[in-house]
């Protein structure tokens, strides 16, 4: 069964340029995370989709936004490039056994703003 | 005080020994734990569930205390593939948006 994949695995902008990164879930989970890992930091939470609604969303100002499609495949937009946007962005699916929710996590994409 | 916190260590330790990593959680109502393993510039992978009633996993031994609301993993007979860092992670039912713990590091070394 293949795992969830990102992409690009790496990405190089400049200040005030715009960001799209996509993610693929396992087949079968409707739930997507994002999640936002700079380095040296623990993951920072970023969107939840399910079933194409943006269920949740952390404490990351508007600029950081993005969609789930009908197949579940995820876009995460990130809108006038700081620096500190610099940081390894996770997509994470899950699927819910008996109540509880387990993610599995994609090898992420390198964002790098110069 | 932080949602999830855990010693970040590093723990060093030699082949062959015994390491026990703690975590401690700040919202009573949690309801799911898990541990997740991140190898150096890589994704993190689950390691194992956690339950109230404790879980094995081979080498690794996973504890809920809910009283006083930490979880532990135990690692017997480290390996040095063992060698990453263990992120704690526990999640409330209802929003179910988990929360990271910054992660404890553990080199096993020779």
């Amino acid at each position: 069964e293949a795992g969830v994949t990102q992409s690009p695995t790496h990405l190089i902008k400049t200040r005030g340029q715009q960001a799209t990164l996509r993610c693929s879930p396992i087949s079968g989970h409707t739930s997507v995370y994002w999640y936002q890992q700079a380095l040296g930091l623990g993951l920072q939470f970023l969107l939840w989709y399910d079933e194409g609604e943006e269920r949740n969303r952390g404490n990351f100002p508007p600029r950081f936004s993005g969609r789930q499609f009908p197949n579940y495949s995820s876009e995460l937009n990130v809108n006038a490039l700081e620096l500190e946007d610099s940081a390894l962005y996770l997509c994470a699916s899950s699927t819910r056994d008996r109540g509880e929710e387990t993610q599995y996590f994609g090898p992420g994409t390198r964002l790098l703003v110069l | 005080r932080k949602e999830v916190e855990q010693d970040p260590g590093p723990f060093n330790v030699p082949e062959g020994a015994t390491v026990a990593f703690n975590c401690t959680y700040s919202n009573s109502a949690s309801q799911s734990f898990f541990w997740y393993r991140q190898d150096c510039r890589k994704e993190p992978k689950l390691l194992m569930s956690v339950y109230s009633s404790g879980n094995e996993d081979g080498r690794f031994t996973a504890q809920l205390n809910r009283a006083s609301q930490y979880i532990s993993l135990l690692i017997r007979d480290s390996k040095l593939s063992d060698s990453a860092t263990y992120l704690c992670v526990v999640s409330s039912g209802g929003s179910y948006i988990p929360t990271f713990g910054r992660g404890t590091s553990l080199i096993v070394h020779p």
